[in-house]
C-alpha cells in the first residue's frame, strides 16, 4: 500500500523556520519526481515546489524563492520542505504529492501567527 | 503562468442524475513528447486529494467508469454519470505540462 505521511508542522512565528517531512512506502519514491502543495484554510490548491528524481533540478513558485528548499533523500524514501523567513501568507495545509498528483500524504498544518 | 479557468464553481446535484465540468487552459497542455498532462482530482470533504484521471482521460486504479474525461489542446471536460453520495467534493483539473505547475480554482459538487 502507498503511503505518505506528512510530518513537523505546527504554530509559528512570523520570520522564523519549519522543516517539513515526508516518508514514503510502497513505492519506488527514487523514481519519481515530487512536490509540496499548499492549502490556505478555506482556498484552493497551489503547487509549491518540486524535486527531481535524483534532487539536482528543483523548481518553485515565485513566492517562496529563496526562502524554500525541496530536498530529497532517496536512501530514506523521504521528502523534506526547508522553510525559512516564513509569512502569515504561508499558513495552509502542506501535501507532500508525487508530481502527477497519483499520490498524496494526509498533509500537515502549518499557521504562521504572533 | 497557466491559467486554468473551471466552470461552474458549483453544481447542485441530484442523486444519479449526470453533470459535466469545464476546465479550459490559457496555453495548450500538449507536451513535447505529444501527450496531454491534465489531471483530475477530488478532494472530499476533511480529506487529502485524490487523482481520478490523469492525461486527460486516463482512469486511475479503483476509479468507476461512472467518470470519463475528455478534450484536447486548451479544452477539457469531466463527466460523472449517475452520481452517487461518495462523488460529492470539490474537483480540480490540474496540469503539470508546464512549469509551474497550476490547479483550477474548483468546483464544488453538493446535493439537491
Amino acid at each position: 500500500e502507498v503511503q505518505l505521511v506528512e510530518s513537523g508542522g505546527g504554530l509559528v512565528q512570523p520570520g522564523r523556520s519549519l522543516k517539513l517531512s515526508c516518508a514514503a512506502s510502497g513505492f519506488t519514491f527514487s523514481n519519481y519526481y515530487m512536490a509540496w502543495v499548499r492549502q490556505a484554510p478555506t482556498k484552493g490548491l497551489e503547487w509549491v515546489a518540486y524535486i527531481s528524481t535524483g534532487g539536482g533540478s528543483t523548481y518553485y513558485r515565485d513566492s517562496v524563492k529563496g526562502r524554500f528548499t525541496i530536498s530529497r533523500d532517496n536512501a530514506k524514501s523521504t521528502l523534506y520542505l526547508q522553510m525559512d523567513s516564513l509569512r502569515s501568507e504561508d499558513t495552509a495545509t502542506y501535501y507532500c504529492t508525487t508530481s502527477a498528483g497519483a499520490y498524496w500524504g494526509q498533509g500537515t498544518l502549518v499557521t504562521v501567527s504572533s | 503562468d497557466v491559467v486554468m479557468t473551471q466552470t461552474p464553481p458549483s453544481l447542485s446535484v441530484a442523486i444519479g442524475q449526470s453533470v459535466s465540468i469545464s476546465c479550459k487552459s490559457s496555453q495548450s497542455l500538449v507536451y513535447s513528447d505529444g501527450k496531454t498532462y491534465l489531471h483530475w482530482l477530488l478532494q472530499s470533504s476533511g480529506r487529502s486529494p485524490k487523482r481520478l484521471i490523469y492525461q486527460v482521460s486516463n482512469l486511475d486504479s479503483g476509479v468507476p467508469d461512472r467518470f470519463s474525461g475528455t478534450g484536447s489542446q486548451k479544452d477539457f471536460t469531466l463527466k460523472i454519470s449517475r452520481v452517487e453520495a461518495k462523488d460529492l467534493g470539490v474537483y480540480y483539473c490540474a496540469q503539470t505540462t508546464h512549469f509551474p505547475n497550476t490547479f483550477g480554482a474548483g468546483t464544488k459538487l453538493e446535493l439537491k
